[in-house]
């Protein structure tokens, strides 16, 4: 049983452009929250889905936004990258009914 | 608002001994309590959780934790340190709605 699966694993982008992330959930798992991991901190909540809506959301701007499909799978798009966009984005999934979620290895975004 | 504390940047330890690393919270209600482990360039793993009943909570590898209602602490132990324990720890909290919050992590050496 794959676990939860995060592509790309790396990114290099530019300031002022466009990232899409992606989240493969856990099998058996219909929620998708997404944290941001800047270097030396703890994970910082970004937004959860589940049956596709957004339910809740971190104190992060409009540029982030993102997306769950009927497959449960999940996007995070930021918008507009800035320098300090730079992080390790986590996706974590979880049984609507349990407690505990289970992260991806992440994936690490550069912004130059 | 709900916050967690992880008062300790790092903690050293010898090889055999036991380790405590120590968490605090607040939020309003009656907290889900947690406790995950991070390795260089990894994701976050699942060690335990407390949701009610028994204070002292066992979890993966060998960790345990103690909830404290009264000091609202939710320390993390185990009783005999391996150097493969080395690594980063994260408590983490969540009371009302969906969102999770992470402290800001202890990093955890072992020494052999």
């Amino acid at each position: 049983d794959a676990g939860v699966t995060q592509s790309p694993t790396h990114l290099i982008k530019t300031r002022g452009q466009q990232v899409t992330l992606r989240c493969s959930p856990k099998s058996g798992h219909d929620t998708v929250s997404w944290y941001q991991q800047a270097l030396g901190q703890g994970p910082q909540f970004i937004f959860q889905y589940y049956e596709e809506e957004e339910r809740q959301r971190g104190n992060f701007p409009d540029r982030f936004s993102g997306h769950q499909f009927p497959n449960y799978s999940s996007e995070l798009n930021v918008n507009a990258l800035l320098l300090g966009d730079s992080a390790l984005y986590l996706c974590a999934s979880k049984a609507n009914r349990n407690t505990e979620a289970f992260f991806g290895q992440g994936t690490r975004l550069t912004v130059v | 608002a709900q916050s967690v504390a992880q008062p300790e940047d790092q903690v050293n330890v010898a090889e055999g001994n036991p380790l405590t690393v120590k968490c605090t919270y607040s939020v309003s209600g009656n907290p889900y309590l947690f406790w995950y482990v991070q390795y260089p360039n990894r994701g976050l793993q699942f060690l335990l959780k407390y949701i009610t009943g028994d204070n002292l909570v066992k979890g993966s590898y060998g960790f345990e934790a103690e909830f404290n209602k009264s000091q609202t602490s939710f320390h993390l132990k185990k009783p005999s340190a391996l150097v493969s324990d080395s690594a980063l720890y994260f408590c983490a909290v969540r009371a009302r709605g969906f969102k999770t919050i992470f402290g800001a992590g202890t990093r955890l050496f072992v020494k052999a």
